[in-house]
């Protein structure tokens, strides 16, 4: 069946390094695939979608691009901010209107 | 452009007790999700509306869990009994017609003790 699978966190980091979040998906057919942000005590926020193979989705900063061929979709950002710590869950829709999510990876940035 | 409205953000309850989520999704909207969100884990779907039908609600357990979507607006999850396990986060969504993703509200958070 569909499924995601992401990195496992927290991943911690220091202000300005560098960020990537593994996200890799099961699925039957072409999904659609989201980035979701969820910040203390908050539901889910989109943070960015990629529709079809090799689009790109960015938003404030963060990037991901939709590879088809590694059935991936991994989320990357040049140089975090304190602001950025949250939980991040990828997730996808199959074309059947439910979103199947990972299971979130935290992400802690230091001054 | 008003979100996703949920209520109450928060209910403590004693278990064997009923408890019942209320949610607004964005104006026009015609999909209606409940998604459970366990402590450290993901959101997984409970049921899914369209407009006042439910379509998907293979993960619901309808033993204790039922959901309405009156005039597939607004819509109301209940627990009847709730258990100790059934302490989570429970999430309603709302997509537009066409499309793929999906805005959530802000999440009732339940206790049960």
């Amino acid at each position: 069946g569909d499924s995601v699978t992401q990195m496992e966190g927290p991943v911690t980091l220091s202000e300005e390094a560098f960020l990537t979040i593994n996200c890799t998906y099961t699925a039957t057919g072409y999904p659609s695939l989201f980035w979701y942000v969820q910040y203390p005590g908050e539901g889910l926020q989109l943070l960015l979608k990629a529709t079809k193979a090799d689009d790109k989705g960015s938003n404030k900063g963060f990037e991901a691009t939709y590879r088809k061929e590694t059935t991936s979709f991994h989320l990357e950002k040049g140089s975090v901010q304190v602001s950025d710590s949250a939980v991040y869950f990828c997730s996808m829709n199959s074309g059947y209107s439910t979103l199947t999510f990972g299971k979130g990876t935290m992400l802690l940035v230091s001054p | 452009e008003a979100g996703v409205v949920q209520s109450p953000r928060y209910k403590i309850i004693e278990k064997k007790q009923p408890v019942a989520f209320w949610c607004n999704p964005i104006s026009g909207h015609n999909t209606l999700y409940w998604y459970r969100q366990n402590l450290g884990q993901g959101p997984e779907l409970l049921i899914r509306y369209e407009n006042e039908e439910a379509v998907d609600d293979s993960q619901l357990p309808k033993d204790r869990f039922s959901a309405e979507r009156l005039k597939g607006v607004d819509s109301t999850l209940k627990i009847q009994p709730a258990e100790l396990g059934d302490s989570a986060v429970y999430l309603c969504a709302s997509s537009g017609q066409g499309t793929t993703e999906a805005f959530f509200g802000q999440g009732t958070r339940l206790t049960v003790v």
